[in-house]
């Protein structure tokens, strides 16, 4: 089946720092990933729909020039979050669709904590 | 109104009770309903896929949805500690491929021993 594997699975950044997640799709090729965050007890709000080779598609409400989304290849794409805050520090999650199944297969997910 | 509707819970059931989660949805346009688990720190795992009206069996887990109610609803038989996680329904407009999904708040079930 298809696997989505996301990295890291933690980090502590400083304010003012940038962080670098990656999304990457083992078995498959993924023309479009999905970027999601959590917050704790709450559900999971998509970020921004990223196509390879093209730029990302961002929802209402999300700083395209603090979340960096990068989708190079057909099995990578990278989230970067620009000069981290404390309030930018939650739960970061990728996910991707194979082509012929239904649904889509998540990333383990990345907790981020800016101090 | 938010485009779905789900009971945060948490929900508590003694081992091998029957649990029913459900959502409702406002938006008519939703045509492919899912449900998924995701414990603690992890990234939700796709546990059910439906298309349209109808049930849906797999082993001890049944999804239904009732699109002229616009409410789903996710059975689990036979509950166990290891179904203790929170239950996120999501749906979409399209199938697989790029369409977006809307999620639940998700339900945190606990299976006590």
């Amino acid at each position: 089946g298809a696997v989505v594997s996301q990295h890291p699975s933690w980090v502590i950044c400083k304010s003012g720092t940038s962080v670098k997640i990656e999304c990457r799709s083992l078995d498959f090729q993924a023309t479009t990933m999905f970027w999601y965050r959590q917050f704790p007890k709450q559900s999971l709000m998509l970020m921004a729909t990223s196509n390879e080779g093209s730029k990302a598609t961002y929802e209402q409400g999300v700083e395209k020039d603090k979340f960096l989304i990068n989708h190079a290849s057909l099995t990578l794409s990278t989230l970067t979050v620009t000069s981290a805050h404390p309030e930018d520090s939650s739960f970061y999650i990728c996910s991707a669709s194979y082509p012929t199944d239904y649904g889509y297969t998540f990333g383990s997910g990345t907790r981020l904590t800016v101090v | 109104q938010k485009e779905v509707e789900q009971d945060p819970g948490p929900l508590s059931v003694p081992e091998g009770a029957i649990v029913s989660l459900n959502c409702t949805y406002s938006n008519s346009a939703f045509q492919y309903f899912m449900w998924y688990r995701q414990y603690s720190r992890k990234g939700p795992e796709l546990l059910m896929y439906t298309y349209s009206s109808g049930n849906k069996e797999d082993g001890r887990f049944t999804a239904q949805v009732d699109k002229s109610s616009k409410y789903i609803s996710l059975f689990i038989r036979d509950s166990q500690p290891s179904d203790s996680a929170t239950y996120l329904c999501a749906m979409s407009r399209s199938g697989a491929g790029s369409y977006q999904l809307t999620f639940g708040k998700g339900t945190k079930l606990s299976v006590i021993p």
